[in-house]
């Protein structure tokens, strides 16, 4: 199974200042994704991370908030941008391994608030 | 698009019983995958079992197995012998063939001594 590390754990920002969330894996995976938990609410998928090449973001993101690297197959940053109190959430970063088994891990999250 | 649905917002079991959390799913791809994952209040998302669309077999990993009724789209999660430490909450994520995760609402498990 991989090993998935992100670092900060936690921040506590101010309103109008950027983050930079880093996710590392200890394995080379295929794919990595960026997912958002918003107090008391479910998990919501901001973006695929592409290896070399922009980021794919789902419905209701935006490249300009959430800037996504992936620069190679280990390793991948979010940076949640001009936030607001609105961005206070966990961030969760996961990873797919493919081999003989098709588990997903995630990462321990990075919690977020924004005062 | 896919859809994954849990009804019951929060449970609660007395230790050493089992309990059966549901989840039922809705999709139009073939080929999919079913996930639950363990949150406890530390927000870290632990992955606890996966069944695959094409297994024949409901999967098992020690005291949680995976209720698996395709035809009904049902992958309930059972968890025997409850332990204190079981309290969490709990996730049901269904990923499709290009493995990104739809999760249902979660179910808040509560053991009691």
């Amino acid at each position: 199974s991989a090993v998935i590390s992100q670092k900060p754990s936690r921040d506590i920002c101010q309103r109008g200042t950027s983050l930079t969330i880093q996710c590392q894996v200890d394995s080379q995976v295929t794919m990595m994704f960026w997912y958002r938990q918003q107090p008391g609410q479910s998990l919501t998928l901001i973006a695929t991370a592409n290896q070399g090449s922009e980021a794919t973001y789902e419905s209701g993101f935006v490249i300009d908030k959430f800037p996504i690297s992936r620069p190679n197959l280990t390793f991948s940053t979010l940076t949640v941008s001009n936030m607001s109190p609105e961005d206070s959430s966990i961030y969760l970063c996961s990873a797919v391994t493919f081999g003989t088994s098709f588990e997903q891990y995630f990462g321990p999250g990075t919690r977020l608030t924004v005062t | 698009a896919q859809k994954i649905t849990q009804t019951q917002p929060g449970m609660f079991v007395q230790e050493k019983e089992a309990v059966t959390l549901d989840c039922t799913y809705d999709t139009s791809d073939p080929s999919y995958g079913l996930f639950w994952y363990k949150q406890p209040s530390s927000g870290e998302m632990i992955f606890l079992i996966y069944q695959g669309s094409y297994d024949q077999q409901n999967a098992t990993e020690g005291r949680y197995s995976l209720n698996f009724q395709k035809a009904r789209k049902s992958a309930n999660l059972v968890i025997s012998a409850s332990q204190l430490g079981d309290s969490a909450m709990y996730f049901c994520a269904m990923r499709a063939s290009d493995y990104k995760l739809s999760f249902g609402a979660g179910t808040t498990v509560t053991v009691r001594a």
